[in-house]
């Protein structure tokens, strides 16, 4: 069973618009991290955030972690098209070698 | 450094069959981890192994093995296929496989079973 469920499953902008992605999750967890998929290749890390930080930073991306919501979101901003791509939220379930990927979100950036 | 390579990148078995997937991870990284990828089920972790020890299995039938030598590399098997089977599998490396690291993944290896 999954432990990350992103929500929207789907989403479609435009370019140059912010794009907000959710995930929720089942048990507490020590990290959760983001990754991104062009289609049918492997998995690209994106950011890592550790259970005792609320915010984190890099570049367009910005990612925030509520654990008593037991939620998370991804923001990126001033989106391009070559964002396009599905994008997955991934938790350890308090394992320490085992991370479990969410559905993920399809996000479609508009030229 | 060269990435995580996986071979081959696609292959066609039929039912019954068996086959193995190779996977070589980034230079340094002694931690190498399954994923099954499919339209329905999404990404399914599979086993990681460290230091040739398998340290943690999902949720799959005993038809799904694996092993790491002593380079690093792994090879993951799946006996007597099923159709539900087909899949993309992915393989992914880190230093010490702890989940405050993050995995490089390969390309993976496009699986299908007629």
């Amino acid at each position: 069973s999954q432990q990350g469920e992103e929500d929207p499953q789907a989403l479609s902008i435009q370019e140059g618009e912010n794009a907000t992605m959710n995930c929720s999750y089942k048990t507490s967890i020590n990290n959760l991290q983001w990754y991104r998929q062009n289609s049918g290749r492997g998995l690209v890390h994106l950011i890592l955030i550790r259970s005792n930080e609320r915010e984190k930073h890099s570049g367009r991306l910005r990612v925030t972690l509520d654990t008593s919501k037991k939620s998370s979101s991804l923001l990126i901003t001033a989106s391009r098209a070559a964002d396009t791509a599905s994008y997955f939220c991934a938790t350890d379930a308090g394992s320490s070698y085992k991370l479990i990927f969410g559905s993920g979100t399809r996000l479609l950036v508009r030229p | 450094k060269a990435g995580v390579t996986q071979t081959p990148r696609y292959l066609i078995k039929t039912r019954g069959q068996q086959v193995t997937l190779s996977c070589s991870p980034i230079s340094g990284h002694r931690s190498v981890s399954w994923y099954q990828q499919t339209p329905g089920q999404g990404l399914q972790f599979l086993f990681e192994y460290f230091s040739e020890t398998q340290r943690n299995k999902g949720n799959f039938p005993g038809r799904f093995s694996g092993r790491q030598f002593s380079n690093s590399r792994s090879e993951m098997n799946v006996s007597t296929l099923e159709l539900g089977d087909s899949a993309l599998y992915l393989c992914a490396s880190s230093h010490q496989g702890g989940t405050n690291e993050k995995l490089f993944f390969g390309s993976g290896t496009q699986l299908s079973v007629l």
